[in-house]
């Protein structure tokens, strides 16, 4: 496709229910980064793959987060047991893997997620 | 990678150049300023970045200090859709896996 595309948009989850969230890099990029952002903060780090491995995960805000990419294209970030500070917009970004030494990274509209 | 300083909040006149200032006075010599914006519900979307020099494209001029401690990021002709929160990083590149640290960026408000 002609982004990174996000799914789903939007999720609302009862605490601890277990969420995937969805991200299809543009095809063909190595770097895939997972981000997310609290509201009225920036977007922070969460997790890093090059192809299909993971890394760098220094992120992640405990190990009921977890992420995985097993074809170097479409990844998943899934959050077990949900709690209220989970709720946040996940943000995806790809790019060639010397993408920020020419024109940054392309991120997606994120998936927002609310814990009830 | 340094740290940035951006005021919270600023506002434009439609068709006015827009000057968004960014201090970093802790810079390394081998460390890049970025500037990236995000539109309301949506992802951030890359501007321009530089090292000393400064950076022209169509989106934005970049002008970074002769000690590179500073530098501002010029919309020339302010439009309503450039409203939005504007991030100024600076980071060291390392091939592809550099984590962007965002901060809370500067809101931009262009006004009719």
């Amino acid at each position: 496709g002609a982004g990174v595309s996000q799914s789903p948009r939007y999720k609302v989850a009862k605490r601890g229910q277990d969420v995937a969230l969805r991200c299809d890099p543009i095809s063909g990029h190595v770097s895939l980064f997972w981000y997310q952002q609290a509201l009225g903060q920036g977007p922070e780090f969460l997790t890093y793959f090059q192809n299909e491995a993971q890394l760098d995960k220094s992120g992640l805000p405990s190990d009921r987060f977890f992420a995985e990419r097993p074809e170097g294209s479409v990844s998943t970030l899934k959050i077990q047991r949900t709690q209220q500070e989970d709720s946040a917009v996940y943000l995806c970004a790809s790019s060639p893997l010397q993408g920020l030494l020419n024109y940054g990274y392309t991120f997606g509209s994120g998936t927002r997620l609310t814990v009830v | 990678d340094a740290k940035t300083t951006q005021p919270t909040s600023m506002d434009c006149a439609e068709g006015r150049a827009a000057n968004l200032p960014c201090n970093h006075s802790t810079i390394s010599g081998n460390e890049y300023v970025y500037w990236y914006r995000q539109i309301h519900s949506q992802g951030p979307q890359y501007i321009i970045h530089g090292l000393k020099n400064n950076e022209t494209n169509e989106m934005a001029s970049l002008i970074i200090t002769e000690d590179r401690k500073s530098s501002t990021l010029i919309l020339p002709h302010a439009t309503l859709r450039d409203t939005a929160v504007y991030y100024c990083i600076v980071i060291r590149k390392q091939g592809g896996s550099e984590k962007l640290v965002f901060g809370k960026g500067m809101k931009l408000t262009v006004n009719p």
